[in-house]
């Protein structure tokens, strides 16, 4: 139930393609659903969320769609860059709680 | 741009020593969070911080654990008696606020090894 469910595992874009990373979730008590970028040896940095209000957020490059029905939310970058190779993480957290409750993370690759 | 702060970015523990990682949060944040993530693992919140109090902490945060606010810029989280499970990244994040609409900003991390 508290569990976000990320996919895939790692992604391999070539420069200019879309990546496209997946998150589901099962409690419908998430109320805000954040995607952070961590890069070797940094911390996580937020990149873009969403509230489920709205069904999808753009903010240059980085788009999310949220589906609230399907429980789902997915991330896409658009004009991919080889500067977009980090790992991806969702994640959800309600509004009763502080934490944030993390997916397993993507692995981004992107070829020059 | 402000940063979460934390150190030392590296630190090696002989197994039931105490630990104390450190981190100056964001000047203006009063809300303060450690969060850990073993090697290859999703990162797992631990405990939230305001008002000189625990506000919500994860069942991994058992009774080796504390944090504490020494002073006005520094939040610590002190493992009492290390084990070797206790090796992961930890990383300490702030926020101005507890609300969503307020994120949290996290720190570089502090990489903990237990021999």
């Amino acid at each position: 139930q508290q569990q976000v469910k990320q996919s895939p595992q790692s992604l391999i874009v070539q420069k200019g393609g879309i990546s496209i990373i997946n998150c589901a979730y099962e409690n419908t008590a998430f109320d805000y659903f954040p995607w952070y970028q961590q890069f070797p040896g940094k911390g996580p940095a937020l990149l873009i969320a969403i509230r489920p209000d709205v069904s999808e957020k753009k903010e240059g490059r980085f788009t999310i769609s949220f589906n609230k029905s399907a429980k789902q939310f997915s991330l896409h970058i658009m004009d991919s860059q080889p500067g977009d190779s980090a790992t991806y993480f969702c994640a959800a957290r309600m509004d009763s709680s502080y934490k944030l409750i993390f997916g397993s993370g993507t692995r981004l690759l992107v070829r020059p | 741009e402000p940063e979460v702060t934390q150190t030392p970015s590296h630190q090696v523990t002989q197994m039931g020593q105490e630990v104390i990682l450190r981190c100056v949060p964001i000047s203006n944040h009063l809300y303060f969070y450690w969060y850990r993530q073993i090697l290859g693992q999703k990162v797992e919140f631990l405990v939230s911080f305001y008002n000189n109090e625990i506000s919500e902490k994860s069942e991994i945060f058992d009774d080796q654990f504390s944090v504490e606010r020494p002073d006005g810029s520094n939040f610590t989280l002190k493992i009492r008696s290390t084990k070797l499970e206790d090796s992961a990244m930890y990383f300490c994040a702030s926020s101005e606020a507890g609300t969503w609409a307020q994120p949290q900003h996290f720190g570089d991390g502090t990489r903990l090894s237990i021999l």
